[in-house]
């Protein structure tokens, strides 16, 4: 079955400093996508990088690139130059594809909850 | 930019109530849909999904069902809420304008339901 893994219920960063978050995916399926997405309090989900299992590069989007290391099945997000707007919950997800084609289904991990301090 | 509607965006409610919330789409033309139950704290959790009108997968047996009437509206409902219902429901979707790929699945603003 597939999962995510989020092992960080909770990480501090000071502000201007880059911050690493974990994911860990467990999959069979030889095509899938990772996903990240940003939580403020407001509970919107803010899309934030994709990485496709065949993409030959890591995915960067301004100050978010995924570090992707596919043999270890991990797609860590990294922010650099934190801001204090950055605190939010984050979740990695993977998007699943459903028997008789791509439904795009994506499972998410537990979150990691970002605090950026000045 | 939001392509995804949501209402409404707060609902209190008493056990045993119907219910019903709504998400619409604007600006695409046959797109996935999904109903995902945020718990406090929690991660996301799938309730269903929508490949085109009248087509459901329900993926966890519950108190909920969902409807899609129009291409572009997909509906939660409930005949009789729990108290377990309560809950940031969040529709989303993908296929949708303004995505930098069919892979990006966008979110609208959700319902924060508390069943009382």
């Amino acid at each position: 079955a597939q999962k995510i893994t989020q092992t960080q219920p909770g990480m501090f960063v000071q502000e201007k400093e880059a911050v690493t978050l974990d994911c860990t995916y467990d999959t069979s399926d030889p095509s899938y996508g990772l996903f990240w997405y940003k939580q403020p309090s407001s509970g919107e989900m803010i899309f934030l990088i994709y990485q496709g299992s065949y993409d030959q590069q890591n995915a960067t989007e301004g100050r978010y690139s995924l570090n992707f290391q596919k043999a270890r099945k991990s797609a860590n997000l990294v922010i650099s130059a934190s801001q204090l707007g950055d605190s939010a919950m984050y979740f990695c997800a993977m998007r699943e594809v459903g028997k008789g084609g791509a439904t795009n289904k994506l499972i998410f991990g537990t979150g990691t909850l970002l605090a950026v301090q000045p | 930019s939001q392509t995804i509607h949501q209402w409404p965006a707060t609902l209190v409610q008493p056990v045993g109530s119907p219910l019903s919330l709504e998400c619409t789409v604007e600006g695409t033309s046959n797109p996935n849909l999904y109903w995902y139950r945020q718990a406090a704290g929690r991660g996301l959790q799938l309730l269903f999904y929508s490949v085109g009108i009248g087509q459901i997968s329900s993926e966890v047996p519950q108190n909920l069902s969902a409807s899609r009437p129009q291409d572009r509206q997909f509906i939660l409902s409930s005949k009789k809420l729990l108290l377990s219902d309560s809950g940031f429901y969040l529709c989303a979707g993908t296929g949708l304008a303004g995505a930098s790929s069919y892979n990006e699945q966008f979110f609208g603003p959700g319902t924060r339901l508390t069943v009382l």
